[in-house]
């Protein structure tokens, strides 16, 4: 089975501060995806990665960074958290062939106070 | 619960009963179909797909029906269960492109 994980499950930050949220995958997966969810917005892409070092913007990618420094880990940044990014993130990944099939983690509900 | 589950339109269920959720979907060169279950607090769990050369599939307790007229999708589950309650989203993809959108989910509630 397809496992992937996130490094939180909640967190609590302060505006300003900088926040790093993890994910991991392994099953050698070569994309790889972070999306956030509001309650009646659904899933929002903000970044994703085809291979290791690469990123591609998606439709929210204001104020957030990735960072793909092996092919397992994919990082999303928020350099300087403000209030508007309380959300649940969600990490995604999916294979090279069969690339439409994303496989999503737990979770990371993040509160900016 | 969480607050995914806010806003969303719901259905109610009799366990035992069968029950339908639908999407419409937006794009007509969409090839890809996938339907995604979310429990509370949980990240969403791939249950079934579809691809547009076919009609229809089936798993196991679930069949999804795919209408490339309308732009329609299906989700039926048989025989509905406590444990299927959660909230249900299809997404659509294009083949070669590696986004996919997702609808904005209808939440389940199985009735004991």
């Amino acid at each position: 089975d397809v496992k992937v994980t996130q490094s939180s499950r909640y967190l609590v930050k302060r505006t300003g501060e900088k926040v790093f949220l993890e994910c991991v995958q392994d099953m050698d997966h070569e994309n790889m995806f972070w999306y956030r969810q509001d309650p009646g917005l659904g899933l929002r892409l903000i970044y994703f990665s085809y291979d290791v070092k690469m990123k591609e913007k998606g439709d929210i990618p204001e104020g957030y960074s990735v960072s793909r420094e092996k092919k397992e880990r994919f990082s999303l940044i928020l350099e300087s958290a403000s209030t508007n990014q309380t959300s649940m993130y969600l990490c995604a990944s999916s294979l090279y062939r069969d690339r439409e099939t994303q496989y999503f983690g737990p979770g990371t509900r993040l509160l900016v106070l | 619960g969480e607050s995914v589950g806010l806003h969303l339109p719901t259905l109610s269920v009799q366990e035992g009963d069968n029950s339908i959720i639908n999407c419409a979907y937006s794009n007509s060169a969409s090839d890809y179909f996938i339907w995604y279950k979310q429990e509370s607090g949980k990240g969403p769990q791939f249950i079934i797909d579809i691809r547009s050369n076919m009609d229809k599939r089936q798993g196991q307790r679930v069949t999804v029906l795919l209408n490339k007229t309308v732009k329609h999708l299906s989700l039926q589950i048989a025989a509905t269960q406590p444990g299927d309650s959660a909230v249900y989203f299809c997404a659509e993809n294009i083949r070669g492109y590696q986004k996919v959108t997702f609808g904005i989910g209808t939440k389940l509630q199985v009735i004991p």
